[in-house]
């Protein structure tokens, strides 16, 4: 299995931070990565998809950039509703893993 | 919109049996590949089981092989996950999941106890 592995585990900001969270793939995943926040007793909701992705709906201050082994998701400007936890996940086989999330919590 | 509802969670005993199913809707279901994850309470995501669109294969984590049986019936656009000789450490949400930029179900709780 393909191990990711997600930095940092907690990461304490205030309103209008940057935010950076990095994930590394064991082996190369090409850009076979997606990025998830989770709020509490919620469903994951993807925010992007093939690394680089934004999906539909998401608001433009998510990034997400990398290939092969290193990806970064970036929050430009955090905003009240951002505070949840983040996975990344890679798909480049039918065996999926996860990272093993970041809390973005208020500091 | 695609929808994806589980249903089929409850309490069981250690060594009891479990069937989840998720309903699909919204998508060419027999188009994609399907997915069960799981969360253990307070834990991260941990991905169980695979099947392709014609269940010509399935595939599964090393924690739940041989216990755990995926299945689908693409014509009532339904997936399957038969759970056997459960163990307390496969307490968790169980997700339903669609390949592709995914979509997930709501999820469905499963405590062995």
């Amino acid at each position: 299995d393909i191990q990711m592995t997600q930095s940092p585990s907690t990461l304490s900001a205030s309103v209008g931070d940057r935010v950076t969270i990095t994930c590394r793939a064991g082996q190369s995943i090409s850009s076979w990565l997606a990025w998830y926040q989770q709020k509490p007793g919620e469903a994951p909701k993807v925010l992007i998809y093939r690394a680089s992705n934004l999906e539909t709906g998401v608001p433009s201050r998510f990034s997400g950039s990398g290939s092969g082994t290193e990806f970064t998701l970036t929050i430009s400007s955090l905003q009240p509703d951002d505070f949840a936890t983040y996975y990344c996940q890679q798909y480049s086989s039918y065996f999926w893993t996860f990272g093993q999330g970041t809390k973005v919590e208020i500091k | 919109e695609v929808q994806l509802v589980e249903s089929g969670g409850g309490l069981v005993k250690p060594g009891g049996s479990l069937r989840l199913s998720c309903s699909a809707s919204g998508f060419t279901f027999s188009d994609y590949n399907m997915n069960w994850v799981r969360q253990a309470p307070g834990k991260g995501l941990e991905w169980v089981s695979a099947i392709t669109t014609r269940s010509s294969y399935m595939y599964y984590a090393d924690s739940v092989k041989g216990r755990f049986t995926i299945s689908r019936d693409n014509a009532n656009n339904s997936l399957f996950l038969q759970m056997n000789s459960l163990r307390a450490e496969d307490t968790a949400v169980y997700y339903c999941v669609r390949e592709g930029v995914t979509k997930w179900g709501r999820g469905s709780l499963v405590t062995v106890s």
